[in-house]
Parts: structure tokens; C-alpha cells; sequence
């Protein structure tokens, strides 16, 4: 497909198991930004991949999250020990360029039990 | 303070009207600016960037007031296809893009 495709759709899982999390973005886009968003909430940033720099992590909220992505195209995003505050809509975003036009995938909704 | 403020409303207003959101952002060195719109369960979508000149898009107006650090969305004769969240991005600190909380809007007949 031509958009950014996110898998699973649905997670859930019980308190204190890992999950992983994918994100293909669309073919050509050097941004990916992951964001979370909790019921009724605003979207919350996570971690910012451009190009082949370093990633702007600073929006992870704990050393139990991490992200990779590999060869610029497929990115992991990985919850370990997972909480039950964890529990949310996991939203990866691509863009052609820095600070561009976002187009996002449908989420992945993570629920911990 | 945070990055990129907003009024979560909700705003209720009739079929017609004219209705304003405002965003505050915190980062001077901000130089992208966007508004989002995202409807309920659905992911956001870009609804237009945000010129320093200010810019239209048929019936949605936007506007970049550097010295306040602040941005506007103006809605002109509202529809009830309009009803949806508003979400104000500015890049941040950084160069990633910060979303803001978002201004619900509801438009009834």
C-alpha cells in the first residue's frame, strides 16, 4: 500500500511482558516520528528518526521504551515491562522531509492488563 | 511551561458561525507551524501549514503572530462536517514536531 502501515492494530498484553511494535513508512520518507495518545488525550511525542542522524529521543518517558530503525525505512518501537499506564494508541507518522507534511498509519492500540 | 498550549474547549457552535482557536508555543526558534485536524478513532490529518504572512484555504484562515508566539485557525461559515479536534504542531525544541492537546469543535444544526 502507499501509506504508512503499522502492526499489530491490537496489542494486548499482561502487565510486565515486552512488545514490539512496527511501523513501514511511506517508501522515500526520511522522517518518522512515533507518538502515543491516551484516551482523550493529545498526541504525546515519543522519539524522532531524520535521515541518518541521531534519533531525538527525548520524548521517551522511561527507559523501558526504545526505538530503532533499520536501514531508514522499517522502524521497532520496543515497550519493555510493559505498565498498565502504558496502555494507549501507538501512532508512527512519516514525512518527506524535516519538519514536513506528517502522514500517519492507523496505530497500533496497546492495552496492558 | 508547556511547548505548544492550546484551549481544549469543547466549542459548541451553530451550523453558519464563525469560530476561532488559538494556539500558544513556547520555543522562538520555532520556524514550522501547522494546524491538524483528527476526527474521533481516526489518525490526524494535515489541514494546512501555517505562513508567517498568514494564509487561506477556502473557508479556514491562519495566522502567525512571531512576537506573541502565538497561532490562530479561523472557521467561516461552519459545517457540520467541521465537527472534529483541532491539533496545533509547532517543530520544537529540537526539530521534532510537537503536537498541542487539541480544541474540540462540535457543530450542531
Amino acid at each position: 500500500g502507499a501509506g504508512v502501515s503499522q502492526s499489530p492494530s491490537n496489542k494486548v498484553t499482561e502487565k510486565g511482558k515486552d512488545v514490539e511494535l512496527r511501523c513501514d513508512p511511506i517508501s522515500g520518507h526520511t522522517a518518522l516520528y512515533w507518538y502515543r495518545q491516551s484516551l482523550g488525550q493529545g498526541l504525546e511525542f515519543l522519539i524522532y528518526f531524520q535521515g541518518n542522524s541521531a534519533p531525538d529521543k527525548s520524548g521517551l518517558p522511561s527507559d523501558r521504551f526504545s526505538a530503532e530503525r533499520t536501514g531508514g525505512s522499517v522502524s521497532t518501537l520496543t515497550i519493555q515491562r510493559t505498565q498498565q499506564e502504558d496502555s494507549a494508541v501507538y501512532l508512527c507518522a512519516s514525512s518527506p522531509a524535516m519538519a514536513g507534511e506528517l502522514f500517519f498509519g492507523e496505530g497500533s492500540r496497546l492495552t496492558v492488563l | 511551561r508547556k511547548e505548544v498550549e492550546q484551549d481544549p474547549g469543547p466549542f459548541n457552535v451553530p451550523e453558519g458561525a464563525t469560530v476561532a482557536f488559538n494556539c500558544t508555543y513556547s520555543n522562538s526558534a520555532s520556524q514550522s507551524f501547522f494546524w491538524y485536524r483528527q476526527d474521533c478513532r481516526k489518525e490526524p490529518k494535515l489541514l494546512m501549514s501555517v505562513y508567517s504572512s498568514g494564509n487561506e484555504d477556502g473557508r479556514f484562515t491562519a495566522q502567525l503572530n512571531r512576537a506573541s508566539q502565538y497561532i490562530s485557525l479561523l472557521i467561516r461559515d461552519s459545517k457540520l462536517s467541521d465537527s472534529a479536534t483541532y491539533l496545533c504542531v509547532v517543530n520544537g525544541a529540537g526539530t521534532a514536531l510537537i503536537f498541542g492537546k487539541g480544541t474540540t469543535l462540535s457543530v450542531s444544526s
